[in-house]
């Protein structure tokens, strides 16, 4: 069973600029999360999508918004990026919500905003 | 609010030697509680659950609600035991069904031979 896929691994944008990052779930996982991981905040939690719907939003900025797909797929945006948005974006999905705790993570997005 | 304490960026020991990595948290109704691991150039993944009261790979972790603690413990290192690794706790103040996970900052184990 392939594992949570991220897209780009990499990305460098520069200030201002917006970003799209995408994510696949394991096959049949319809709950996908996001996490910003950064060396001085470790990784906190963005958003939670089950079922297309935004279900939990973590304390980000309105600049981060989410989406998520009638196949379970979801992306993440962030418009107009500031230095500190320079971090890991990590995606886990997971079959439901909360029952097992277990989340399966991507290998995530490492983003550079110069 | 809702935290969870990892006081410990790094833990060395030796091989065979016990290891406690130390997780404390706040949380105002019941919790649940995790460890996720990060092996070198592996993802986060689950190692064990509080609720499934499971030992993996030999490592336990007992919740002690007097305490808010929730160390993980093994009572003997393997080289292949260092890692990087997450307390998290799960988000959801009343109990709800949430995959929002509240992490700590992490502990680099690292088991000298």
């Amino acid at each position: 069973k392939a594992g949570v896929t991220q897209t780009p691994r990499y990305l460098i944008k520069t200030r201002g600029q917006q970003v799209t990052l995408s994510c696949s779930p394991i096959s049949g996982h319809r709950s996908v999360s996001w996490y910003q991981q950064t060396p001085g905040q470790g990784l906190q939690f963005l958003f939670e999508y089950f079922s297309e719907t935004q279900r939990n939003k973590g304390n980000f900025p309105g600049r981060f918004s989410g989406r998520q797909f009638s196949n379970s797929r979801s992306e993440m945006n962030v418009s107009t990026l500031e230095l500190g948005d320079s971090a890991l974006y990590l995606c886990a999905s997971s079959f439901d919500r909360g029952r097992t705790g277990e989340l399966f993570f991507g290998e995530g997005s490492r983003l550079t905003v110069l | 609010a809702q935290r969870v304490t990892q006081p410990e960026k790094l833990l060395s020991v030796f091989k065979g030697a016990p290891v406690e990595l130390k997780c404390n948290y706040s949380y105002s109704g019941s919790p649940e509680l995790f460890w996720y691991v990060q092996y070198s150039r592996q993802r986060l993944q689950l190692l064990l659950r509080h609720i499934s009261r499971e030992s993996i790979k030999g490592f336990t972790a007992d919740l002690n609600k007097g305490e808010t603690s929730f160390h993980l413990k093994k009572p003997f290192a393997q080289e292949e035991d260092s890692a990087m690794y997450y307390c998290a706790l799960k988000g959801s103040e009343y109990g709800g069904a949430t995959n929002k996970l509240i992490f700590g900052t992490g502990t680099l184990l690292a088991v000298q031979p």
